[in-house]
């Protein structure tokens, strides 16, 4: 299989402050999403971005394949934002299967 | 939006009973999975779906589960008699075609609890 690590495991922030959460892999992969697991267990697909740099809002997000790693960005945090982020990723050599990490647990305090 | 639904959102259940956890997928999508989130754990893959049979099943989804498409909108996990370990947030997704291409779409998932 392939290894998806996510840092922090963590994330206290105080609202406005911005965050850079991160996620490796340890092998070629065809695609890869975030999530954002909200308090209700609800998983929100955040963007799917096998390679590139996607925004949406406050939110960004940058893949670079050939290095194992996407970042996810949040400016201006909010107190909405927090629940659990995940990335989840298809190994390449293994179609139709997801792949996630353990999730960073994010805290945004007014 | 179109959006994948699951039904129902909670289910208590008794040890060794059966459950079906039933999922609409987005109308168009041909490709169906079932994930599974132990409460604090990370989602882990159970099986994927296509043309009426499994394509990609884990160490997980063993005899005690199955999946069915039993009309051309219902997709069905069936957990055959349920242990205490089954006790899970059950997701279900879609994908218009295979996830190479395409993103899968997640439902709110089926909260099981076993007793």
């Amino acid at each position: 299989g392939i290894q998806v690590e996510q840092s922090p495991p963590d994330l206290i922030l105080q609202e406005g402050a911005n965050s850079t959460l991160r996620c490796n892999f340890s092998d070629s992969v065809n695609n890869l999403q975030w999530f954002h697991q909200n308090p209700w267990g609800q998983l929100i697909n955040l963007f799917y971005i096998p390679s590139g740099t996607k925004q949406n809002g406050r939110l960004s997000a940058t893949t670079v394949a050939t290095e194992r790693y996407s970042l996810l960005y949040i400016s201006s945090s909010q107190t909405t934002d927090s629940g659990v982020y995940f990335c989840a990723v298809e190994y390449r050599y293994n179609f139709n299967k997801f792949y996630f990490g353990s999730g960073t647990k994010l805290n945004v305090k007014p | 939006e179109p959006e994948v639904t699951q039904t129902p959102s909670h289910q208590v259940t008794q040890m060794g009973q059966e459950v079906i956890l039933r999922c609409v997928p987005i109308s168009n999508h041909l490709y169906f999975y079932w994930y599974r989130q132990i409460l604090g754990q990370k989602v882990e893959f159970l099986v994927s779906f296509y043309n009426n049979e499994i394509s990609e099943k884990s160490e997980i989804f063993d005899d005690q589960f199955s999946v069915e498409r039993p009309d051309g909108s219902n997709f069905t996990l069936k957990i055959r008699s349920t242990k205490l370990e089954d006790s899970a947030m059950y997701f279900c997704a879609s994908s218009p075609s295979g996830t190479a291409t395409y993103e899968q779409y997640f439902g709110p998932g089926t909260r099981l609890t076993v007793t």
